[in-house]
């Protein structure tokens, strides 16, 4: 079965330290992979995505990176932290490929990352 | 685009019913449910890839108008466990666009 890891669960940064967060998926081979943001109390902000290894694709602009050195690792960073990167990220997968015009695949998140910007 | 959900916030007491609502100015090829617990990550519930499809998970089902360009997700005889906060997603090649949430709460 595929199972997905997210860590750390929890950090506390001071604005201006970089950030790294990861993401390894288990069980399934060229998954599709995502980082989305939420906010405290708001909706799911999506921020990045891959669809194969070194190949993401970015949705919002900000201070944020993401890279795929391998094909189940997925990596958000960040050089800078600034006070409004605070909030729940979470990593997902889901199966590869694009499903055309019937939308995307389905999506299994991992237990997600709390970052608190101080 | 962004989907939009309403109501925002939904109160109960167990037993009632609640329709989630979920509309997008663009066209919508799919649309996914998923429910989050406070401080929990996301939990897929259902996908609708079809016009008129519905379907049912226990007594939460879904309705998918691709004409109107609206979905509908029904809570029928609610219970403590339904409370949570409910995302549709409305899905397009890679990417899954969530709205912003109906926060559901389910008093005794």
């Amino acid at each position: 079965s595929q199972t997905i890891h997210q860590w750390p669960a929890t950090l506390v940064q001071p604005v201006g330290s970089p950030l790294s967060l990861e993401c390894t998926v288990e069980g399934t081979s060229n998954p599709n992979l995502y980082w989305y943001r939420q906010a405290a109390g708001r909706g799911l902000q999506l921020l990045f995505y891959s669809v194969g290894i070194g190949q993401i694709s970015s949705e919002v602009p900000q201070n944020l990176s993401a890279s795929r050195p391998q094909d189940r690792q997925f990596i958000l960073s960040s050089k800078k932290l600034l006070l409004s990167d605070s909030g729940f990220y979470l990593c997902a997968w889901s199966v590869a490929g694009p499903a055309g015009q019937s939308g995307a695949n389905v999506l299994t998140f991992g237990a997600g990352s709390r970052l608190t910007v101080l | 685009q962004q989907p939009v959900q309403s109501p925002q916030a939904v109160i109960l007491r167990e037993g009632e019913d609640a329709v989630i609502n979920c509309s997008s100015s663009k066209a919508l090829y799919s649309v996914h449910w998923y429910r989050q617990k406070h401080g929990e990550a996301p939990v897929f519930l259902m996908i609708l890839l079809k016009g008129g499809e519905q379907k049912g998970h226990e007594k939460i089902s879904a309705s998918f108008n691709e004409k109107k360009q609206q979905s509908s997700l029904y809570l029928t005889a609610s219970q403590l466990s339904y409370s949570g906060t409910y995302f549709c997603g409305s899905g397009s090649n890679y990417k899954l666009t969530f709205g912003k949430g109906t926060l559901l709460t389910v008093n005794p």
